[in-house]
């Protein structure tokens, strides 16, 4: 039973190109959240997406940055036209549903570096 | 959103009891207490979470307290794969998780 899974775990980037983070949540699971974490702090929560549709991107900077959750396929984090400050770690994470009793199981994420 | 405090850091010796504080004055009848912790290098992993009995499975205990305002997370026998920040979230139905900066846990060989 394959956890969340989450490719490539170290991604490098020059400054103007674009990034593709890619997510397979757990089998079961219908409920992506993306989360990221800038060295030396916290985890800030950036977009939470059940199939084919975003339900809650309060967290994702208003430019360069999308997501998707297709009906086939893993969910997509892209970042076009990378800056420096975009290096972090990126997490996603999944769950079978919203409610209070469910928790959230985290990949083990994707470093990205932008020389 | 409601808050918790944690402290920054704790020090434990390997193989003895560990038990990690957090407050939450702010709590609403509806929050459950999660708790997580990120190992070096790793994504945050799920702990043990409760809603107002304390809680137990076999990688710790949660004791809330009974106003719920405050709770403690207890790891009965602390290993070196312990040493991880550990995060006391609230959250109510429809919220996302909001994760602090949680206690770096150090654990002492």
């Amino acid at each position: 039973n394959a956890g969340v899974m989450q490719n490539p775990r170290h991604l490098v980037r020059r400054r103007g190109q674009e990034a593709r983070l890619r997510c397979s949540p757990m089998k079961g699971h219908s409920h992506v959240y993306w989360y990221r974490q800038l060295p030396e702090e916290g985890l800030k929560f950036m977009v939470y997406l059940q199939k084919e549709n975003i339900i809650d991107e309060s967290g994702m900077p208003k430019e360069r940055f999308s997501a998707e959750f297709p009906k086939e396929g893993p969910s997509i984090l892209r970042i076009q036209q990378v800056v420096r400050g975009d290096s972090a770690a990126y997490f996603c994470a999944s769950s079978p549903a919203q409610g209070t009793n469910y928790g959230y199981t985290f990949g083990s994420g994707t470093r990205l570096t932008v020389v | 959103d409601a808050k918790t405090t944690q402290p920054n850091s704790m020090e434990s010796n390997e193989e003895e009891p560990v038990h990690l504080p957090c407050n939450h004055s702010t709590i609403s009848g509806t929050d459950y207490i999660h708790w997580y912790r990120q190992l070096p290098s790793q994504g945050p992993e799920y702990v043990i979470h409760g809603l107002t009995s304390n809680v137990n499975n076999r990688m710790a205990s949660l004791a809330i307290a009974e106003d719920r305002k405050s709770s403690t997370l207890i790891l009965h026998r602390a290993t070196l794969r312990d040493a991880a920040v550990y995060y006391c979230i609230l959250r109510d139905y429809g919220q996302n998780f909001v994760f602090g900066p949680g206690t770096r846990l150090s654990v002492l060989p």
